[in-house]
């Protein structure tokens, strides 16, 4: 099975930067997902790596070590709308379903004015 | 382009009843997953449909079934329904089978069991 861990709850200012972690223990992994979440609605994807680094999207970056189970989500110039819920999610080619996600609890990101 | 749509948003029941739950996939999209998502946890996997068929299911007892319909529609159903089953169940669809494809989630059915 799958073990995903991530901070519950975060709190950082408008304008600011904020990194949220994610560690993840598979046995075949086949790549990792974020998601947003606001609350009462559905899910919405920002990133996926697979390979090993940085992947940049705008004000959202999404790292990668396959080494370590580890990858970051960088959210820059926070705004007051970055409140959600985000979500870590790892694909396992030998679970069940090879194209299942298996979720992180979430960490609930609060941005202050 | 049409995304994801589930039916009804909130739904209350008694325990031990039946429930069905409704989700259109978005166009083009021939995979459905749907996933139960309790609150303040993240959503765990229930099982997916791949043109009609079955193909991946998660730690859900048989009481949870589904069926995915030619359009690539698709119904959960549960049976003998429990207090633990409370949850916001989420339907999502992707194009195909290709495990790099992100997943399109609708807004999900509340299911609340008394």
């Amino acid at each position: 099975g799958q073990n995903i861990d991530q901070p519950t709850e975060m709190t950082a200012t408008e304008g600011a930067i904020v990194q949220i972690n994610c560690t993840y223990q598979t046995s075949g992994f086949n790549g990792l997902f974020w998601y947003q979440q606001h609350a009462g609605e559905a899910p919405t994807f920002l990133s996926y790596n697979v390979l090993d680094g940085l992947e940049e999207k705008g004000r959202f970056s999404s790292f990668l070590s396959r080494s370590k189970g580890y990858s970051y989500l960088l959210l820059k110039e926070l705004q007051m709308k970055d409140s959600a819920s985000y979500l870590c999610a790892v694909r396992d080619w030998k679970t069940g379903s090879a194209r299942q996600l298996t979720f992180g609890s979430g960490t609930q990101l609060t941005v202050l004015p | 382009e049409t995304g994801v749509t589930q039916s009804p948003t909130h739904l209350i029941k008694t325990r031990g009843q039946q429930v069905t739950l409704r989700c259109s996939s978005q166009s083009g999209h021939n995979t459905v997953s749907w996933y139960q998502q309790a609150l303040g946890q993240g959503p765990q996997f229930i099982f997916q449909y791949y043109r009609e068929e079955e193909n991946g299911r998660g730690n859900f007892p048989p009481r949870f079934s589904g069926l995915q319909f030619p359009n690539y529609s698709s119904e959960l159903n549960v049976n003998a329904l429990e207090l633990d089953d409370s949850a916001l169940y989420l339907c999502a669809s992707s194009p195909g089978e290709a495990t790099n494809e992100k997943l399109f989630f609708g807004s999900g059915t509340q299911l609340s069991v008394l």
